[in-house]
């Protein structure tokens, strides 16, 4: 199994750029989120999906879309880059069932000048 | 809603010296209980997890936690560090039945050689 796998590794943006971070897992997971890592703040949750065609938002969901049309794929959309989005993002991906363990991806460091 | 708060920023530890990474949460039901390791250049990884049975849990590397449900605190210990050690540590807690995982902002450990 590979895991949770995510492209880019690395990506710079200029402001007003759209680009989609790409998610997936091969380990038949119903649920994945994504969250973004920020210093002094841990990791917050911006999106996540409790299985293919269900999404809903977590706690920072401006400016990011997500989808979920399989249960393998869960893409984050930038619609129109910020500085305030530079940061460091994470999907990770859990089953349903307890204790919900959360495998992490290996994240995408995001720079938007 | 729920909060998780980790009560040292950074830590600087030398080798051999022992550790204790403070870990509390708001939430007062029935609780899923992590510690997360982030090494330089690495993405997340279990360092280990309570779900129930034995408050004292042993995680990898030497490291163990133990749940005390009256103070709602998950401190992780390590008897002697070792410079490999040197990484991010990050705690988390969901609700029994319930995939939503909230994280405290990390402590970053730097242990001196």
């Amino acid at each position: 199994n590979a895991g949770v796998t995510q492209t880019p590794k690395f990506q710079v943006l200029k402001t007003g750029q759209s680009m989609t971070l790409q998610c997936a897992q091969d380990m038949n997971h119903e649920y994945m989120s994504w969250y973004r890592q920020d210093p002094g703040m841990g990791l917050r949750l911006i999106h996540y999906s409790v299985g293919a065609g269900i999404t809903d938002q977590g706690e920072v969901p401006n400016g990011y879309n997500v989808s979920r049309s399989t249960t393998e794929d869960f893409p984050l959309r930038l619609l129109s880059a910020a500085p305030s989005q530079t940061s460091v993002y994470f999907c990770a991906s859990s089953s349903s069932r307890p204790p919900y363990r959360q495998y992490f991806g290996p994240g995408t460091r995001l720079t938007v000048t | 809603a729920q909060s998780v708060s980790q009560h040292n920023h950074h830590v600087i530890l030398s080798e051999a010296a022992s550790l204790e990474l403070g870990c509390n949460y708001s939430y007062g039901g029935t609780v899923n209980l992590f510690w997360y390791v982030q090494y330089p250049g690495q993405h997340l990884q279990l360092l280990l997890k309570y779900f129930s049975g034995d408050p004292l849990v042993k995680g990898i590397k030497g490291f163990e936690a133990e749940f005390i449900k009256s103070k709602f605190s998950f401190n992780l210990r390590k008897p002697s560090v070792q410079w490999s050690d040197t990484a991010e540590y990050v705690c988390a807690v969901n609700p029994y039945n319930n995939n939503d995982m909230r994280f405290g902002a990390g402590t970053r450990l730097t242990v001196k050689p």
